[in-house]
């Protein structure tokens, strides 16, 4: 079945630091790929997504490429700020699979300091 | 601009209690959804709709149901709340494009507590 894989975290960063969040799927189709972040005390939102192969999503100074051959969407951002701290789902959502569902990571946890 | 909105932010409910989670989207969207979310394990689905009066169970629906009656309206019912349902209980509402879903819009979450 589909599933999705993503690091552990909780990570934590300075500020202005390189940031990666791995992901890696398994999917039976052609899935879409998505990025959601969780800010303290809110639900999620939309970050970034890639609906095909070599996308690339960005938002935000974030980015991540559709990688079919590594079945990954790693998850960059060149230069940190505090106010990114909070939680990033990698999520994908597989059509071929017959019904309309995302099937979430667990979610990492990512703190930056000043 | 609000597109998701939970009628509660915090719920405390005793234990056996019957419990209604409300869910409204103002996008006209057919699909709607319930997660709930608990440290190291993500989101997972407790049940799913597609269009009005049809649900679908997702992945955790034991000891919940949910009720559509229109289209902008998703409940989720906890029959007799136990302690093990404290959690906190997001309700999402995507688009679809292309025959695949799009973007999620995802209300601010109920945590409920259940002592």
């Amino acid at each position: 079945g589909n599933s999705v894989t993503q690091m552990e975290g909780p990570v934590t960063l300075s500020e202005e630091a390189f940031l990666t969040i791995n992901c890696t799927y398994t999917a039976t189709g052609y899935p879409s790929l998505f990025w959601y972040v969780q800010y303290p005390g809110e639900g999620l939102q939309l970050l970034l997504k890639a609906t095909k192969a070599d996308d690339k999503g960005s938002n935000k100074g974030f980015e991540a490429t559709y990688r079919k051959e590594t079945t990954s969407f790693h998850l960059e951002k060149g230069s940190v700020q505090v106010s990114d701290s909070a939680v990033y789902f990698c999520a994908l959502s597989d059509p071929g699979s017959g019904t309309y569902k995302y099937i979430f990571g667990t979610g990492t946890r990512l703190k930056v300091l000043a | 601009d609000v597109k998701v909105t939970q009628s509660s932010r915090y719920l405390v409910k005793r234990t056996g209690e019957k419990v209604f989670l409300e869910c409204v989207q103002d996008m006209d969207h057919e699909n709607m959804f319930w997660y709930r979310q608990d440290p190291g394990l993500g989101l997972r689905l407790i049940y799913f709709s597609y269009d009005v009066k049809m649900k679908e169970k997702g992945d955790i629906p034991e000891g919940y149901s949910v009720s559509r009656e229109k289209k902008e309206r998703f409940s989720l019912i906890l029959e007799s709340a136990s302690t093990n349902q404290t959690s906190m209980y997001l309700c999402a509402s995507p688009g679809i494009g292309q025959g695949a879903l799009t973007e999620a819009f995802f209300g601010q979450g109920t945590r409920l507590t259940v002592v």
